[in-house]
């Protein structure tokens, strides 16, 4: 399945690193998504992307930061996390964001220590 | 905004048995209810959906009822087998509106015993 990629899939980091997580979908789509999935709530949509604009913030803190230099990649740069920030990062592609069938990435499985 | 409740949280049933998950959502101009497989370690997939047009969907053993007066959908596995083991994620969402995204269901992790 190579239609979503994420890298990397796994990442260790302190409170104080700066690290960014990288979605490339190669499906022609034009909306991204990003999901935080742990055992509290399995399936919490972050950002979403339509034709590189952001049309969905979920209330998101600021360590968290997305940005979409095209319609083809997705990043989520993160700073100064929080160990409750560990999490599987699930990105995420649709045609449209208009009820299409949305593909998702492997994840990266992000541990803050 | 969409609120997507989702019952049961776990279900176990013996192989060949059916499974039977529940979900009802709030907002009442949501016509479109995907339902996705995860299994463990991997990521999410599409496995059937429905739209608000149709009252009821199948796909070989996968059958997908919308009750829209009720606002609530189900899925339906009929002959279980230990690989329909996963977790379920139903969810809700506005085909046509300015905002399509998807609410998500909080899962269903299904366990069919051989």
């Amino acid at each position: 399945e190579t239609g979503v990629t994420q890298t990397p899939r796994h990442l260790v980091m302190g409170m104080t690193n700066k690290k960014s997580l990288k979605c490339e979908q190669h499906l022609g789509h034009n909306a991204m998504y990003w999901y935080k999935q742990s055992a509290k709530k399995p399936l919490e949509l972050m950002f979403v992307y339509n034709f590189k604009e952001q049309t969905e913030n979920n209330s998101v803190p600021s360590r968290f930061s997305p940005e979409c230099p095209n319609s083809s990649h997705l990043f989520l740069h993160l700073h100064t996390l929080q160990p409750e920030d560990s999490a599987l990062y699930l990105c995420a592609s649709s045609l449209m964001t208009d009820s299409y069938e949305q593909y998702f990435g492997p994840g990266t499985r992000l541990t803050v220590t | 905004g969409e609120n997507v409740e989702q019952h049961p949280s776990t279900l176990s049933v013996q192989e060949g048995d059916s499974a039977v998950i529940k979900c009802t959502y709030s907002d009442s101009a949501s016509n479109y209810f995907p339902w996705y497989k995860q299994e463990l370690g991997k990521r999410p997939q599409l496995i059937i959906d429905i739209r608000s047009n149709v009252g009821e969907k199948k796909d070989q053993r996968i059958a997908v009822t919308l009750n829209k007066t009720a606002k609530h959908f189900s899925l339906h596995i009929t002959e279980t087998q230990p690989e329909d083991s996963a977790v379920y994620f139903c969810a809700a969402s506005t085909y046509g509106g300015s905002q399509g995204n998807l609410i998500f269901g909080k899962g269903t992790k299904l366990s069919v015993k051989p």
